[in-house]
């Protein structure tokens, strides 16, 4: 099955620096979801995007509909040491089933 | 207290041994899922069900099995045929065609 592509794979922040990271399709998908998962933990779902071009903000995190919608963005403002986790995108095409990408490992350094 | 149950949190299994791991939802969703979560890999989708009764093999299918036999149920067996069941196991549900997709804690299998 179709696996997505995220970058970066790993990241090492100070705490209070904004995050960037982003997550790439060869499919063209109608929903785009965002979660965070901590060790041992399930993923909770952060984000969920719906439309093309679609910026949606829930506290500190803000993501966006890529317009090409073969793409997907997660920022995160001011980070605390709590944002330390694995973040993952999901897409999901018309019909279909939703597909993951392999997470971006956030570290945050007091 | 709304939300997806699995259990047990961690599961041993022995050589040759078929082990349950159970998942329950009380948020009346139609669809659930089974994925299996590798370290460095992206989820991969085992088993799916979008209605009572009925259920579809996803990606990597072989060695589990499932049920569906209650809307708010949706066991999955991990039979002797898998030979690398060592894995961390998560179950989602799903209210409808369009809905986004809700994670259990999951369940951490380990062979001994």
């Amino acid at each position: 099955g179709q696996q997505l592509n995220q970058s970066p794979q790993s990241m090492f922040i100070q705490e209070g620096e904004d995050v960037s990271m982003n997550c790439t399709s060869s499919s063209i998908f109608n929903t785009w979801l965002w979660y965070k998962q901590d060790p041992g933990e399930g993923p909770v779902l952060l984000i969920a995007l719906y439309k093309a071009g679609e910026l949606t903000s829930n506290g500190r995190l803000t993501a966006q509909f890529g317009i090409t919608r073969k793409d997907s963005f997660l920022n995160i403002s001011a980070s605390i040491p709590s944002d330390v986790g694995i973040y993952f995108c999901a897409g999901r095409a018309s019909g279909q089933n939703f597909v993951f990408g392999p997470g971006t490992r956030l570290s945050v350094l007091p | 207290d709304g939300g997806i149950t699995q259990s047990p949190k961690y599961l041993f299994r022995k050589e040759g041994q078929n082990v349950t791991l159970s998942c329950e939802q009380n948020l009346n969703h139609d669809a659930m899922y089974w994925y299996r979560q590798d370290p460095g890999q992206g989820l991969r989708l085992i088993y799916y069900s979008q209605i009572v009764n009925d259920f579809q093999k996803g990606d990597i299918a072989e060695g589990y099995s499932v049920s569906r036999e209650k809307k708010e149920s949706f066991p999955l067996t991990v039979t002797s045929a898998q030979k690398n069941p060592t894995a961390f196991y998560l179950c989602a549900s799903k209210r409808g065609a369009f809905e986004t997709q809700y994670f259990g804690p999951g369940t951490r299998l380990l062979v001994l």
